[in-house]
C-alpha cells in the first residue's frame, strides 16, 4: 500500500507571509506526528494526533504554529507570519498500532527569505 | 525528558566491513526504533526493538532495556547502506520520539 506522502515537497516563501503544509498518513493509521529536521540534527516533535484531536501539543514552538487533522485522516501544519528561523524540513510520521512503530514522509523543505 | 545519545557520531567503512552503532538512553522507554535517513532525506523504519534482538538480512538490533542501551549491527556493508542512523525512544506505545543525532556512515567501494 501507498506509504506517508506530503505536499509540497519544497516550499520557498518570504519572511511573514502564511504557510500550509499537507501529510496524508498511511490509510487507516489513528496516529499522526509532525516533526522537524535542522540541518545536521535529528528530527524534534512538534505535534502528536490521536484520531482527530491533538494528544501532544507541547513540541510546537510558538503560538504561530498550529495544525488541524479535521476527519482523523490527513493533517495540515499552518505557520503564520513565517521567521527565517523556521526553514528546515518538516516530517509527518503515521503509526496503526499501539506499539507505536512510526512510518514517515517524505518531508516537506521549508526555506524563509 | 528522555535523552537520546548516539555514537559514534562519524563512521566511514569499507565496503563488506562490520561495524556496530551504539544507542543510549537516559530513562526507561517502551519504545525504541532505529531508522536510516538515505542521502534524500528519506526516514526509513528498521526496526522497532524496545527489548531484546531482532535480525533482518544483514541489519539486526539488540536492546538491553535495564541497562539503556540499544547496538545496530550491520555486517557486510554496502554502499547503499550510507546515509544517518537514528535511534529514537519513547515512554510507550504511540508517544512522540525522542531522536539523537545520529550516526553519519558512509561506505566507500
Amino acid at each position: 500500500g501507498a506509504g506517508v506522502s506530503q505536499t509540497p515537497s519544497n516550499k520557498v516563501t518570504e519572511k511573514g507571509k502564511y504557510v500550509e503544509l499537507r501529510c496524508d498518513p498511511i490509510s487507516g493509521h489513528t496516529a499522526l506526528y509532525w516533526y522537524r529536521q535542522s540541518l545536521g540534527q535529528g528530527p524534534e516533535f512538534l505535534i502528536y494526533f490521536q484520531g482527530t484531536g491533538a494528544a501532544d501539543d507541547s513540541g510546537l514552538p510558538n503560538d504561530r504554529f498550529f495544525a488541524v487533522r479535521p476527519e482523523g485522516s490527513v493533517s495540515t501544519l499552518k505557520i503564520q507570519r513565517t521567521e527565517r528561523g523556521d526553514s528546515a524540513v518538516y516530517l509527518c510520521a503515521s503509526s496503526g498500532d499501539t506499539r507505536g512503530a512510526q512510518y514517515f514522509g517524505p518531508g516537506t523543505r521549508l526555506t524563509v527569505l | 525528558g528522555i535523552q537520546v545519545e548516539q555514537s559514534p557520531p562519524d563512521l566511514i567503512l569499507q565496503e563488506g566491513a562490520n561495524s556496530t552503532l551504539r544507542c543510549n538512553f537516559s530513562d526507561s522507554v517502551n519504545n525504541l526504533q532505529w531508522f536510516h535517513q538515505n542521502p534524500w532525506g528519506q526516514l526509513i523504519n528498521l526496526f522497532y526493538i524496545p527489548s531484546g534482538t531482532k535480525q533482518n538480512g544483514r541489519l539486526s538490533a539488540t536492546t538491553v532495556a535495564t541497562e539503556r542501551y540499544s547496538l545496530l549491527y550491520i555486517s557486510s556493508s554496502q554502499t547503499t547502506d550510507s546515509g544517518v542512523y537514528f535511534c529514537a525512544s519513547g515512554n510507550s506505545g504511540n508517544t512522540p520520539l525522542v531522536f539523537g543525532k545520529g550516526t553519519r556512515l558512509s561506505v566507500i567501494a
